[in-house]
């Protein structure tokens, strides 16, 4: 079954850093581009970049550009979204999402659960 | 603001049908099939509904379905059932510098 498993909820401060986990499970982990999402409270969808698990290379939102870093490790299906120099307005959940093969974009499917970052001082 | 705009909210009695609309540009909605729409329940991850305009998942109604007609999409939605209401989302790929780009959320209320 293809499933995608978020790391927990993060309380962070502003000015911190925060490192979120999407491990995948069920297929072939170097064959799909992942994505990342994020869902500001009683907001709508926000896409903020893409990476490929085979090399690693990754693309990010031009807003968050120089804040974002996307990494993978192929030895436990994991890609990781690092977001550094927290602010308030980055409060939200955290999604990782699958494209279909042969795609750097196309249809999310499936989703991770999300992870609920909170930045509070 | 979102770079695909849909209307804040729509609604509907029980068995009628509904459409959602979401307006894009030639740079994304109008020059690519790769639209899909999302359904989001509160303190839900979003699922795939419809993908590449008008494709239907396996296990998804076939209440739900899409179309496209120059830069803008449409979900729609027969015979409404209670448990549809939620947020709907449509995503497109763009050729700007943002690879994909999302509309603002639909809410859809089943009265």
């Amino acid at each position: 079954q293809v499933q995608l498993v978020q790391s927990g909820a993060e309380v962070k401060k502003p000015g911190a850093s925060v490192k979120v986990s999407c491990k995948a499970f069920g297929y072939t982990f170097t064959s799909y581009y992942m994505h990342w999402v994020r869902q500001a409270p009683g907001q709508g969808l926000e896409w903020m970049g893409i990476i490929n698990p085979s090399d690693g290379s990754a693309s990010y939102a031009q807003k968050l550009q120089g804040r974002v870093t996307m990494t993978k490790d192929t030895s436990t299906s994991t890609v990781y979204m690092e977001l550094s120099s927290l602010r308030s307005e980055d409060t939200a959940v955290y999604y990782c999402a699958r494209v279909p093969a042969g795609y750097t974009f196309n249809w999310f499917d499936p989703w991770g659960q999300g992870t609920l970052v909170t930045v509070s001082s | 603001q979102s770079a695909l705009t849909q209307p804040a909210s729509v609604s509907g009695s029980p068995g009628q049908s509904i459409t959602i609309s979401c307006t894009g540009t030639s740079s994304d909605v109008g020059g690519y099939n790769y639209v899909s729409w999302y359904q989001q329940h509160p303190g839900k991850a979003p699922k795939l509904m419809i993908y590449e305009v008008n494709n239907r998942p396996s296990g998804v109604s076939n209440r739900f379905s899409g179309s496209k007609s120059g830069n803008t999409a449409s979900l729609t939605i027969s015979g409404l059932q209670a448990e549809d209401e939620a947020d709907y989302y449509c995503s497109s790929y763009t050729s700007s510098s943002t690879l994909g780009v999302f509309g603002g959320g639909t809410k859809l209320t089943v009265l």
